[in-house]
């Protein structure tokens, strides 16, 4: 499989703690790319890190990779309940025509 | 102004009918997708184009036929609809493939 699988599948927290997602894939990738869904709508692009980056920021969004491990995670700080949503990883795979797959998800629910 | 836009947003039918999705977006980009999520939120690609020409084609079947007439146009037709075609289409671009995708906010199908 060429999709990224998130863990946990769902995580709930309260206002103000960190959540943090994690993502693990299976083949060498040109970067892995994190997106969010609120719930009836479409995937937002948060943020993209490339396969020879380990650590990138955007806001309160913290994403690390670690290609020998074939895993990413996705900290968001100082959560908010606007932060409720779906978060999908999804590994870039080279030759793939470059489609993205996308797993099942991690639904996170911050409660105020 | 609208990034990429997909109408219907609801389409409800029966099955053996013909029925069209259409996409369009404004931002240049090169590559647009066709994504299907069923009611489990697992997101699956089933075609990118880039300029116009097909470069992936998932093992869908060809009921489904998508049309470019042009970089900004990704339509979606879907011949003799059946049951298990009920679910969420959406439609994405992305800048020459390698780069965080744009999605459409999706079609809601339910095939009755």
């Amino acid at each position: 499989s060429q999709q990224g699988e998130e863990d946990p599948q769902a995580l709930s927290i309260q206002e103000g703690e960190n959540a943090t997602m994690n993502c693990s894939y299976k083949t060498s990738i040109n970067n892995l790319q994190w997106y969010r869904q609120n719930s009836g709508r479409g995937l937002v692009h948060l943020i993209l890190i490339r396969s020879n980056e380990r650590e990138k920021h955007s806001g309160r969004l913290r994403v690390t990779l670690d290609t020998s491990k074939k895993s990413s995670s996705l900290l968001i700080t100082a959560s908010r309940a606007a932060d409720t949503a779906s978060y999908f990883c999804a590994p870039l795979i080279p030759n793939s025509g470059y489609a993205l797959n996308f797993g099942k998800g991690t639904s996170l629910l911050v409660t105020p | 102004d609208t990034a990429v836009s997909q109408t219907p947003k609801y389409l409800v039918t029966q099955m053996g009918n013909d029925k069209s999705i259409k996409c369009e977006q404004n931002l240049g980009h090169d590559t647009m997708y066709w994504y299907k999520q069923d009611s489990k939120k697992f997101l699956k690609i089933m075609f990118s184009y880039n300029n116009k020409e097909l470069i992936i084609n998932e093992t869908v079947p060809n009921r489904f036929s998508p049309k470019s007439p042009d970089k900004a146009h990704l339509n979606l037709h879907i011949n003799s609809l059946e049951l298990g075609d009920s679910a969420v289409y959406f439609c994405a671009s992305s800048r020459e493939a390698l780069y965080g995708y744009t999605f459409g906010s999706g079609t809601r199908l339910t095939v009755v």
